[in-house]
């Protein structure tokens, strides 16, 4: 157990429609990174947040957006969603120079 | 821009005999590497890192890795594998950034199968 948490764990939903992923980081964690992993992209970074401000943004889309709250916890906003959105969606936090991930949530477009 | 390879996609090896995996990354100045395991339905678990000193550091379950700036590679080994070793492994490579971590590069992942 990493101690970072991310719920749901699985989300099935329909095209066009928009959900909340959401991260608790590893307590005394400031920094909260989003990855992607999809079958044909492998493991991608989405956005960095370090207490509470944005840092880094990687191979985001335009209708995904990310938050971190003045508590630590993120939240990663998926709108107008498509098919080729289903991934698993991994959080990731820490300190220093080292990232411990979350179990994931698993999101289906249908 | 950093970027890491791993040739191996699928790799089977039998229960008891050793394993290498290979990771080679591109990166401007010195790198900071990691391997992860990932078991099916499961998160990424930090296996080892590498970020300076001694060339060889090692991990958890019994893994350990060697830094070879020469050869731009960062190949994960283990003497004896364990059933319980199936799984897929990452190797990541991330910039040093002060403060905190920047981003991960991640390789494609090879998948281990062991076979008793």
């Amino acid at each position: 157990d990493s101690g970072v948490t991310q719920t749901p764990k699985h989300l099935i939903t329909a095209t066009g429609q928009r959900v909340t992923l959401r991260c608790s980081p590893r307590s005394g964690d400031l920094s909260v990174y989003w990855y992607q992993q999809s079958l044909d992209q492998g493991l991608q970074f989405l956005i960095h947040y370090y207490n509470g401000e944005e840092r880094a943004k990687g191979n985001i889309l335009e209708r995904f957006s990310a938050q971190q709250f003045p508590d630590l916890h993120s939240e990663l906003n998926l709108s107008s969603l498509e098919l080729g959105d289903s991934a698993l969606y991994f959080c990731a936090s820490g300190v220093s120079d080292t990232q411990y991930f979350g179990p994931g949530t698993r999101l289906t477009v249908l | 821009a950093q970027s890491v390879t791993q040739p191996d996609i699928h790799i089977t090896v039998s229960e008891g005999a050793s394993l290498e995996l290979r990771c080679n990354y591109s990166y401007g100045a010195t790198p900071y590497l990691f391997w992860y395991v990932q078991s099916p339905g499961q998160g990424l678990q930090l296996l080892l890192k590498y970020f300076s000193g001694d060339t060889l550091v090692q991990g958890i379950k019994g893994f350990e890795a060697e830094f070879k700036r020469s050869q731009s590679s960062f190949n994960l080994r283990k003497p004896s594998v364990h059933w319980s070793d199936a799984a897929e492994y990452f190797c990541a490579v991330g910039a040093a950034a002060i403060g905190t971590a920047s981003k991960l590069t991640f390789g494609t992942g090879t998948r281990l199968q062991v076979t008793l």
